[in-house]
């Protein structure tokens, strides 16, 4: 598709699971950014990636969040020991460059931690 | 640290102008945004003014930036039921960080909390 694409759309867990969250950028896009929202605030910075490594992840929470983009192009976001507080929509977005801040964003993975 | 403050409803009737406020703190943005986001779709950028201009017009919406006061406002010109949204602002930030990548830093963004523009008929 032309879009950032973004799965699951919903994903529903039990505390303690193992999560991941998948983003497929727009084709060439070379940065990708993880962004999370929770309920009535607005998205908060996780990590970016420009190519394949991780350039800043000054917004990860802790070190149960973790992302990777192998191949440059594809994404993952995975959760592990997942807590209720993780509840929140994942938003994933890329950009050209990432020069500008253009960012074209996803329709989100919201998660629920029961 | 970056801290972007906008209030958090704006109630107009249709057909008048729309003025949404923004306050930011990272006095070195290049850019500042404003992003919209409707129920159930993803965030969308609607415009964006550089740093060292004072207006921006964009068909119905005026961007004005006093960045001595670091304050930045939206203005959307008769407002329509199709604008009712959650309107985001931000600033961006720079990663200069130890794994930085070749072709220099990239941008993020800190966004505002979001103001709901509720129309009324």
């Amino acid at each position: 598709g032309a879009g950032v694409s973004q799965t699951p759309s919903n994903k529903v867990t039990e505390k303690g699971k193992y999560v991941e969250l998948r983003c497929d950028p727009i084709s060439g896009h070379t940065a990708l950014y993880w962004y999370r929202q929770s309920l009535g605030q607005g998205p908060e910075f996780l990590i970016y990636f420009q190519g394949t490594g991780a350039a800043d992840d000054s917004g990860l929470p802790n070190d149960r969040f973790f992302a990777v983009r192998p191949e440059g192009s594809v994404s993952t976001l995975k959760i592990q020991r997942t807590e209720r507080g993780d509840s929140a929509v994942y938003l994933c977005a890329s950009s050209l460059t990432g020069a500008t801040g253009e960012l074209f964003f996803g329709e989100g993975s919201r998660l629920t931690v029961l | 640290g970056e801290d972007v403050e906008q209030s958090l409803f704006l109630s107009v009737r249709e057909g008048d102008s729309s003025v949404i406020n923004c306050t930011y703190t990272d006095s070195s943005s290049t850019y500042l945004y404003w992003y919209k986001q409707e129920p159930g779709a993803g965030l969308q950028l609607l415009t964006y003014i550089f740093s060292n201009m004072d207006m921006k017009q964009d068909q119905r919406l005026t961007v004005l930036l006093n960045k001595k006061d670091k304050h930045l406002s939206l203005r959307i010109a008769d407002t329509q039921t199709g604008d009712s949204a959650i309107y985001f602002c931000a600033e961006n930030f720079s990663s200069w960080g130890p794994r930085m990548y070749s072709g220099g830093g990239a941008d993020g963004l800190t966004f505002g909390k979001g103001t709901h523009l509720i129309i009324q008929p």
